[in-house]
């Protein structure tokens, strides 16, 4: 399954398989890219992260691609389990990370056993 | 090596009464940001505080709030006169001098009765 940033704010995705979520950011001057999972009732906790000046990068399990073309950012989740289930925020901001975080609305990631 | 820490977590609050929100940073991070979040919506950022000085409150309603981070002690986010629409989770980030990233603290659920 794949989710297209803003316009579908779900996500439901059986355990095992490999699930994508998508977000579009607005400021082509944005420099800094950072992914969060946020559980019900905690804070946002930092998943991985890309600069401008490269176009793919991978954690365990996780991976981020980012497009500066078309401003396009996705992070992919392998074998997604069901301690994944979370909210996934992208977060966008300049100068390197030193500014405040400009956050997209979020994908509900729900994860069937 | 503790998180972010805020307190309290919760905190319920009548109409025209003051709110006062603690967030002390990781050791080592003498930057700090507060953010609030609305149900089923993103972080939008409020203020971002180093030692002793307001670095940007461009997202701080300019009337009853108020933010402070002092060279001892903890960051403190004050809402005077509290409204319903203030009803909300603050969120605190911190990070260290130049750009790293933010991590966030458990948050503060604001309510106004």
């Amino acid at each position: 399954g794949e989710s297209v940033g803003l316009h579908l704010p779900t996500l439901s995705v059986q355990e095992g398989d490999n699930s994508i979520i998508n977000c579009a950011y607005s400021n082509s001057a944005s420099d800094y890219f950072i992914w969060y999972k946020q559980e019900s009732g905690k804070g946002p906790q930092f998943i991985i992260d890309i600069r401008s000046n490269m176009d793919k990068r991978q954690g365990q399990r996780v991976t981020v691609l980012l497009n500066k073309t078309v401003k396009h950012l996705s992070l992919q989740i392998a074998a997604t389990q069901p301690g994944d289930s979370a909210v996934y925020f992208c977060a966008e901001t300049a100068q390197g990370g030193s500014e405040k975080l400009v956050f997209g609305k979020g994908t509900k990631l729900t994860v069937n056993p | 090596n503790a998180g972010v820490m805020q307190n309290p977590r919760h905190l319920v609050r009548r109409r025209g009464q003051e709110a006062r929100l603690r967030c002390s940073p990781m050791k080592g991070h003498s930057h700090v940001y507060w953010y609030r979040q609305l149900p089923e919506e993103g972080l939008k950022f409020m203020v971002y505080l180093q030692k002793e000085n307001i670095i940007d409150e461009s997202g701080m309603p300019k009337e009853r709030f108020s933010a402070e981070f002092p060279k001892e002690g903890p960051s403190i986010l004050r809402i005077q006169q509290v409204v319903r629409g203030d009803s909300a989770a603050y969120f605190c980030a911190s990070s260290p001098p130049g750009p790293y990233t933010q991590y966030f603290g458990p948050g503060t659920r604001l309510t106004v009765l």
